[in-house]
């Protein structure tokens, strides 16, 4: 089964600053999709950005964008300009192109200093 | 409103009771989803469904049964609760494609005595 790791349980960034949190993923498929998700403490689990594994071009949303490197196995998230709505916890999450399996990482908590 | 509706928000209970979360969507999907969350752990599939007729068990069913009512009603309980049961569990709906994003409820805390 694919696996999802995130080595980072905790990272801190100052305000304005970037931030890079980490995500490999194990799988033998070349069909696949990643996703970055982010839950405040409001415990929502919301949409941050995802990647299509076919796609060369890295994902950019606003602020965020990804790092994809796929021979690597590599989906890092990059945030720019950190602001103190950013500080949440982040999940990497692998999606097969072939069935239903969704596997999540751990978690990095982000904290955002003032 | 919510697009997808998680009840009760919070519910604390005892060791041995039977225990039912509930889940409600309007978005229009066919395949829901049941994770629980742990610490250090992320997000764990317990049951999923793509349509009425369809169930599917997921990484960690044990324990745990599911109905789906409907196309927007998908519940999950716990015939007998333990406590390492306890946890957050979210229900999440997907559209047709798997490019697409899951959309999560707000999530039931739950806390077995």
């Amino acid at each position: 089964a694919q696996t999802v790791t995130q080595s980072q349980p905790e990272m801190s960034v100052q305000e304005a600053e970037t931030v890079t949190l980490s995500c490999t993923y194990d799988t033998s498929e070349s069909d696949y999709y990643l996703f970055w998700y982010k839950q405040p403490p409001s415990r929502q689990m919301i949409l941050v950005i995802r990647q299509e594994a076919y796609k060369q071009q890295n994902a950019t949303e606003n602020r965020f964008s990804v790092n994809f490197q796929k021979a690597a196995k590599s989906f890092s998230l990059k945030i720019s300009d950190s602001q103190l709505g950013d500080a949440a916890m982040y999940f990497c999450a692998y999606r097969s192109g072939d069935n239903n399996d969704m596997r999540f990482g751990a978690g990095t908590r982000l904290t955002v200093k003032p | 409103d919510a697009d997808v509706t998680q009840t009760p928000r919070n519910r604390i209970t005892k060791t041995g009771k039977r225990i039912m979360l509930e889940c409600s969507q309007t978005k229009g999907h066919d395949r829901m989803y049941w994770y629980r969350q742990d610490p250090g752990l992320g997000l764990r599939l317990i049951y999923y469904s793509f349509d009425v007729k369809d169930i599917n068990k997921g990484e960690i069913s044990d324990g745990y049964s599911v109905s789906r009512q409907a196309q927007a009603k998908f519940s999950l309980s716990l015939e007998s609760a333990i406590p390492n049961q306890t946890a957050l569990y979210f229900c999440a709906t997907q559209g047709e494609y798997l490019n697409q994003p899951q959309h999560f409820g707000d999530g039931t805390r739950l806390s077995i005595l």
